[in-house]
Order: structure tokens, then sequence, then C-alpha cells
């Protein structure tokens, strides 16, 4: 089946520095890349998604100027948080979509990423 | 912007027993997805069924089914035989050509 590998699963980070979450498809082409956020045992809110080679779209309120989003490749997407502060502690998720063998949309989501800001 | 709406924070249900989760939304899109999602401590989000809107024949696998109500906007799970291990939160989610969203979830216990 479709495995998309997030990394890392945690990071510690000063405040003020920069974090990048790596998510890639190992087995398929992700042609669209959807980046979630959840606080503790909330929901996941959808921050952006990204079409790969394109610019990502964010949801309003996101700062697309701190979540950096980068889709160069139909196997990789990143997201980079600048100049991280402890607000921005919080869990992350990438999902993949990707089009089935009967032309259905599939979804497979990464395992995570706990991001601590100290 | 799409919605989709649990209204379940909290479900309990007996081992063995059945138990059904409920989900609307609200869309004027004909072309859509709808997910139960089942995310454990691990917060791996963990695929249990999964509806094409076009399909009017109810989802199942094994001890999981779906009554979907199109008109209604209504997608709920129905999980039979409950084990120790469908304790987690469930998310519903709706998804169409633009993005996936979710529910607030509803979190499931499941008492031997």
């Amino acid at each position: 089946g479709a495995v998309v590998s997030q990394h890392p699963s945690r990071v510690i980070c000063k405040s003020g520095t920069s974090v990048k979450i790596e998510c890639r498809s190992l087995d398929f082409q992700a042609t669209t890349m959807f980046w979630y956020r959840q606080f503790p045992k909330q929901s996941l809110m959808l921050m952006a998604t990204s079409n790969e080679g394109s610019k990502a779209t964010y949801e309003q309120g996101v700062e697309k100027d701190k979540f950096l989003i980068n889709h160069a490749s139909l196997t990789l997407s990143t997201l980079t948080v600048t100049s991280a502060h402890p607000e921005d502690s919080s869990f992350y998720i990438c999902s993949a979509r990707f089009r089935g063998p009967m032309g259905y949309y599939g979804y497979t989501f990464g395992s995570g990423t706990r991001l601590t800001v100290v | 912007a799409q919605t989709v709406t649990q209204s379940q924070p909290e479900m309990s249900v007996q081992e063995a027993e059945t138990v059904t989760l409920s989900c609307t939304y609200d869309t004027s899109e004909s072309d859509y997805y709808l997910f139960w999602y089942k995310q454990p401590p691990s917060r791996q989000m963990i695929l249990v069924i999964r509806q094409e809107a076009y399909k009017q024949q109810n989802a199942t696998e094994n001890r999981f089914s779906v009554n979907f109500q199109k008109a209604a906007k209504s997608f709920s799970l129905k999980i039979s035989d409950s084990q120790l291990g469908d304790a987690a939160m469930y998310f519903c989610a709706y998804a169409n050509w633009r993005d996936m969203r979710f529910g607030a979830g509803t979190r499931l216990t499941v008492k031997p």
C-alpha cells in the first residue's frame, strides 16, 4: 500500500530557530500533500495544501511566512517552521493524496511530528 | 468551506456490544468522499472505512459499517462486537477535489 514516511517523529528546538519536517512518499507519486496541525485532545486542523511544482495554498489564519511549505517533487514535501516559538509546539501530520488504479482518490498519512519549542 | 460535525465528544460501549458514532457534514458539492479514521494514543491515523458519495450502498469492513444518508448529509459509523482494541479517538472526514477536513472527534471507551 501507499506509505508516507514522515521525519522527524519528535523534535525539540530552541525558540527562534527553524525546524524542517519532511514527508516522503515511498512507493507512489503524491500529487497533493496536505499539512495538518493537531493540538492535544483536538482535531486535525488543515494548515495548507500543496501541489507538486506549485505554491502552497494556506488556510485563513496560517502565516505562510512562518510555515514554509515546499513540494518540489512528486515524492517529497517539506514543512519548515521558521523562527519557532513555544506556541508553535504541536503535533504536525502530513497526508498525501494519490490517484488509485480505478481513478479514485486515495489518502495516506504520515506518522506525525511532535514539535516542542523551548 | 465544508464543515464536518461530530456531536458526541465521548462515547462508551461494553465489550461485545454495538455502538454508533454520529457525523454530519455540510457541502454543496455532489462528488466527494467520506471517511472514518481511528487515532490511537500513538496518533497514527488509521483508516477504518470510506464511502464514495456516488455509491448508494453503505460501505462495510468486517465489524465496521456506515449509514450514509446523502440527502440528510449524515454519515454514522456502527461498530459491532466492540473489542478493547477499538478504544481510540474516531474522526469523521470529508474530502473533495480540493482538500480533506475533519470533525472534532469522538473518544470511544470500551468497557470490559
